[in-house]
C-alpha cells in the first residue's frame, strides 16, 4: 500500500510568482485536503477535494486553487505568491464516504517566498 | 466555531517520567477529537483518536486521552517517556460528519536522557 507522496520537497519563489504543489493519495483514498503549516503553526485547512470536486474550503483567499484528477491525485496552486504564504503545505487523504475520520498526511512541501 | 487551545507550548521531560499534553477546544455542535504527533521533517500521523463510546482512548505506543466532556478537554497522557517520543503534538477537532480538520498551535516535547 502507497501512502501519500508529495512533489516537490522544497521550493523557493520569487514574490508575485505562481506555484503548483503536487499530492498523490493514498491507494484507495476518494478525499484529498491541503493544509497551510506556518512556522510554529499548527496546520490550517485551505481546501478539500472529494472524486473532483471542492467540498469545503477555509479561510484562504481565491489565489489558493486546487484541482483533483480522476485518480483522485491533486493540485494545489497558489497565484501572486505574498511573504506569508512561505509555510509547509500538507496534503492529506482519506476515505471520504467511509466516517472513519482518519486522514493520512504526506511529508509535505516547504514553500519558500522571497 | 470551532476552535482549539493547547496551553503548553513546550514540555520539556526527563526520559521515564510520565506527561501530560493540554488540550481544551471550543464547539457549540458536536465534535471528534484527535492527536497527531509530527516528528522534525515529517508529515502527521494519527496517533490516536476518540469518535464515541469510551472516553478514555489508547494508542499502540502508550499514549493515552480522555475526553471530558464537561471541561471540553481532550489531555494527552504517557506514564512514562522515552527519547524517542521528542516531537511536536498538535490536538486537533473536526465537526461531525466533517474530513475538515481544526488544529490546535502544537505542544513540543523534548525528552531529556
Amino acid at each position: 500500500e502507497t501512502g501519500v507522496t508529495q512533489s516537490p520537497t522544497h521550493l523557493i519563489k520569487t514574490r508575485g510568482q505562481q506555484v503548483t504543489l503536487r499530492c498523490s493519495s493514498q491507494s484507495g483514498h476518494n478525499t484529498v485536503s491541503w493544509y497551510q503549516q506556518a512556522l510554529g503553526q499548527g496546520p490550517q485547512f485551505i481546501f478539500q477535494y472529494y472524486r473532483e470536486e471542492e467540498n469545503g474550503r477555509g479561510n484562504f483567499p481565491p489565489r489558493f486553487s486546487g484541482l483533483q484528477f480522476p485518480n483522485y491525485s491533486s493540485e494545489l496552486n497558489v497565484n501572486a505568491l505574498e511573504l506569508d504564504d512561505s509555510a509547509l503545505y500538507l496534503c492529506a487523504s482519506s476515505l471520504g464516504q467511509v466516517k472513519s475520520y482518519e486522514q493520512y498526511f504526506g511529508p509535505g512541501t516547504r514553500l519558500t517566498v522571497t | 466555531a470551532q476552535s482549539v487551545t493547547q496551553l503548553d507550548s513546550q514540555v520539556p521531560v526527563f526520559e521515564e517520567a510520565p506527561v501530560e499534553l493540554r488540550c481544551n477546544y471550543s464547539s457549540s455542535v458536536s465534535v471528534y477529537l484527535f492527536w497527531y504527533v509530527q516528528y522534525p521533517n515529517q508529515g502527521l500521523q494519527l496517533l490516536l483518536k476518540y469518535l464515541s463510546g469510551s472516553t478514555l482512548v489508547e494508542s499502540i505506543n502508550g499514549f493515552e486521552a480522555e475526553f471530558n466532556k464537561s471541561q471540553t478537554s481532550f489531555h494527552l497522557r504517557k506514564p512514562s517517556v522515552h527519547i524517542s517520543d521528542t516531537a511536536e503534538y498538535f490536538c486537533a477537532v473536526s465537526v461531525y460528519n466533517t474530513d475538515k480538520l481544526i488544529f490546535g498551535t502544537g505542544t513540543r516535547l523534548q525528552v531529556f536522557p
